[in-house]
């Protein structure tokens, strides 16, 4: 089956820095691929997500996630945080072939901004 | 608009209570999901429907009980549950019509049992 690692638990940066989340997925095969927010006290949105073609793409607020197949990754990327980006990230894949409803989620990433 | 509504938002039950948690959805998806969150945690997969059909149950116990009356709506049925069911119950929907699924989420029921 397939499982989904986000190795930073809770990332704490002063606003303005810059942005890396890292996922890293287990499967061979096709993937859809997907980030999504939990603001506190609210719902799961989605950041933005990655089916085929351009490797790079761009989500909402200024985020962006790059995926690697030889890597199998695919990290969130901002260049400039906000105070509001504060939140609860996860990264979740779609293993084709396993049944295209089944959505597995990493652990979850808290970022936390100073302002 | 991808907007799918829940109710009720926060929920308190006894362990021999009987209620239903309630997911809507107008955007002409055909796949809805039950999923479970505890604090901190990531979302847990519970049930899949797919064009009004249980396609996944992830082997919850049956006191939970999941009723998809129509393609907008889907109910979870909740009976004689324990402390430790408390969670965040998040439904989800998405197109149910290809291999470029998006799901997206409702806010949740909060539910505590006591």
């Amino acid at each position: 089956a397939q499982s989904v690692s986000q190795h930073n638990h809770h990332v704490i940066l002063s606003e303005a820095a810059s942005l890396e989340l890292g996922c890293n997925y287990s499967y061979g095969g096709t993937v859809n691929l997907f980030w999504y927010v939990q603001y506190p006290g609210q719902h799961l949105q989605l950041l933005l997500k990655y089916f085929s073609g351009d490797p790079l793409v761009k989500g909402i607020k200024g985020f962006e996630a790059e995926f690697i197949k030889s890597k199998f990754s695919f990290n969130l990327r901002k260049p400039s945080v906000q105070w509001s980006d504060t939140a609860e990230y996860f990264c979740a894949v779609n293993a084709l072939g396993f049944g295209n409803e089944k959505l597995t989620f990493g652990t979850g990433t808290r970022l936390t901004i100073i302002p | 608009d991808t907007e799918v509504t829940q109710t009720p938002k926060h929920l308190v039950m006894g362990m021999t209570n009987k209620k239903s948690l309630k997911c809507e959805q107008h955007m002409g998806h055909r796949a809805m999901y039950w999923y479970k969150q505890k604090a901190k945690k990531p979302p847990e997969l519970m049930f899949v429907y797919s064009y009004e059909k249980l396609s996944i149950n992830e082997s919850v116990p049956s006191r939970f009980s999941p009723e998809c009356p129509n393609s907008s709506l889907l109910n979870l049925h909740l009976h004689a549950l324990q402390p430790e069911d408390s969670a965040l119950y998040l439904c989800a929907s998405s197109q149910g019509r290809g291999d470029q699924e998006t799901q997206y989420f409702g806010p949740g029921t909060r539910l505590l049992v006591l």
